[in-house]
């Protein structure tokens, strides 16, 4: 089976402007996750989708990032304005069901802030 | 926050069995044990997981302690490809919410 897609793979920007990456998950995937990865750490989850409803948001900046998921397969999440901190790679997972499936994990999308 | 505690960085030769422990003392009765590994420039990869029993597929084993509070990951016999950082997570069962902490290095040296 095809797996989770993501583009692009690498992007910079300069600091204060917009940014958007794409994720299109395993078919059939119900849960779409958006992680964020700064170097040297774990992923850390900003946002989970369950078909296209909001599960966690919980530790999404919401004040310059915004994620959505219109028709409960791809999705798109968004940093405007990007800050220097937000240097990092962007993963997108997807699984099954909630409970107890394995994710899938694409190979991210590395921003870069200048 | 759910949270596992790893060692840094492990070693093991080519061909010889790696042994990844993992302490995962404050799980609860309904959540897994999961294990990823990430190589460079990927994203995760999953290996494998389990709630009580131990579990084996082509990839790797997972030993459960009795009382769940550890486990070890085994990967039978070590290729310089599995040089790789390994988490171990334990996730909601409610949520399928995972919390990835810094995870083994792990070198295989031939």
């Amino acid at each position: 089976e095809a797996g989770v897609a993501q583009s692009p793979r690498y992007k910079i920007i300069e600091k204060r402007q917009s940014v958007a990456f794409w994720c299109n998950p395993i078919s059939g995937h119900a849960t779409l996750y958006w992680y964020q990865q700064i170097l040297g750490q774990g992923p850390k989850l900003l946002i989970q989708f369950q078909n296209n409803g909001v599960v966690d948001d919980s530790q999404l900046p919401k004040d310059r990032f915004s994620a959505e998921r219109l028709k409960g397969v791809d999705s798109t999440l968004k940093i405007q304005p990007a800050k220097l901190e937000d240097s990092a790679v962007y993963l997108c997972a997807s699984s099954l069901h909630q409970r107890n499936q394995p994710q899938h994990f694409g190979d991210g999308t590395r921003l870069s802030i200048l | 926050d759910a949270k596992t505690t790893q060692p840094p960085s492990m070693d093991c030769a080519e061909g010889r069995a790696a042994n990844l422990p993992c302490n995962h003392s404050t799980i609860s009765g309904n959540e897994y044990v999961y294990w990823y590994r990430q190589i460079h420039s990927q994203g995760p990869q999953y290996i494998i997981h389990g709630l009580k029993n131990n579990e084996t597929n082509e990839m790797a084993s997972l030993i459960i302690t009795e009382d769940r509070k550890s486990s070890t990951l085994i990967l039978p016999h070590a290729t310089l490809r599995d040089t790789a950082v390994y988490y171990c997570i334990f996730g909601s069962s409610n949520t399928g919410k995972l919390i990835f902490g810094q995870g083994t290095t792990l070198q295989v040296k031939p």
